[in-house]
């Protein structure tokens, strides 16, 4: 069974100030690691994804997450926040062999950026 | 190109109705999937299809059914709807079945009274 925990169900930051955003996960074997982004009345946008090599990152819209085997987590961070950055953010985990496309993700953070 | 597109946007129905959603996939895309996103939840996996095999089931019932038509388009079937099943229901496609990223669609919002 795969798992991903978000523990944080709203995370609120300053505009222009770091944010991050926390993921852990649980799957047998190697994990595959996402974050989608969903604003209101729409689908889920791709972020990032993880899946071998670099630990660190980089994805859309200057995001970028950090693997952590040890730790089990996959946390989303960006430098320097955006009042449109306020969005819900979700952290899915998947295998990389046998998964196919089933995701499996987080309950969702709402990141809410203020002026 | 057109990203994934989903009919109808909004649906209401009453319980023990049946109900088909339609997902039309990104040009070049193979596989589609079907999620279920119960408000303040994450999406859940409902089926994949590939190359209109069906290549993935998550624990749903039976009355939720799938099907990927020749041209990779797709449709979900719920039948004997029961009010828990009200939720916004995501297509995605992906061009194949390994290390892939999904795009999704809008969705579908059922209501069920």
């Amino acid at each position: 069974a795969q798992s991903v925990a978000q523990p944080e169900d709203q995370v609120n930051v300053a505009e222009g100030n770091p944010l991050t955003v926390k993921c852990t996960y649980s799957v047998s074997g190697n994990p595959y690691l996402f974050w989608y982004v969903q604003y209101p009345n729409r689908g889920l946008q791709f972020l990032l994804k993880y899946i071998t090599g670099d630990n660190l990152v980089k994805g859309s819209y200057g995001f970028e997450a950090e693997f952590n085997k040890s730790q089990t987590s996959f946390h989303l961070k960006k430098p320097s926040a955006l009042v449109s950055d306020s969005a819900l953010y979700f952290c899915a985990v998947r295998r990389i062999t046998g998964g196919g496309n089933k995701l499996t993700f987080g309950t969702g953070t709402q990141l809410k950026v203020e002026l | 190109d057109a990203g994934v597109t989903q009919s109808p946007t909004h649906l209401i129905k009453t319980r023990g109705q049946q109900v088909t959603l339609r997902c039309s996939p990104i040009s070049g895309h193979k596989s589609v999937s079907w999620y279920q996103q119960v408000l303040g939840q994450g999406p859940q996996f409902i089926f994949q299809y590939y190359e209109k095999e069906e290549r993935g089931r998550g624990n749903f019932p039976d009355r939720f059914s799938a099907r990927q038509f020749p041209n990779y388009s797709s449709e979900l079937n719920v039948n004997a709807l029961l009010l828990g099943d009200s939720a916004l229901y995501l297509c995605a496609s992906s061009r194949g079945t390994v290390n892939e990223k999904l795009f999704f669609g809008s969705g579908t919002q059922l209501s069920v009274l």
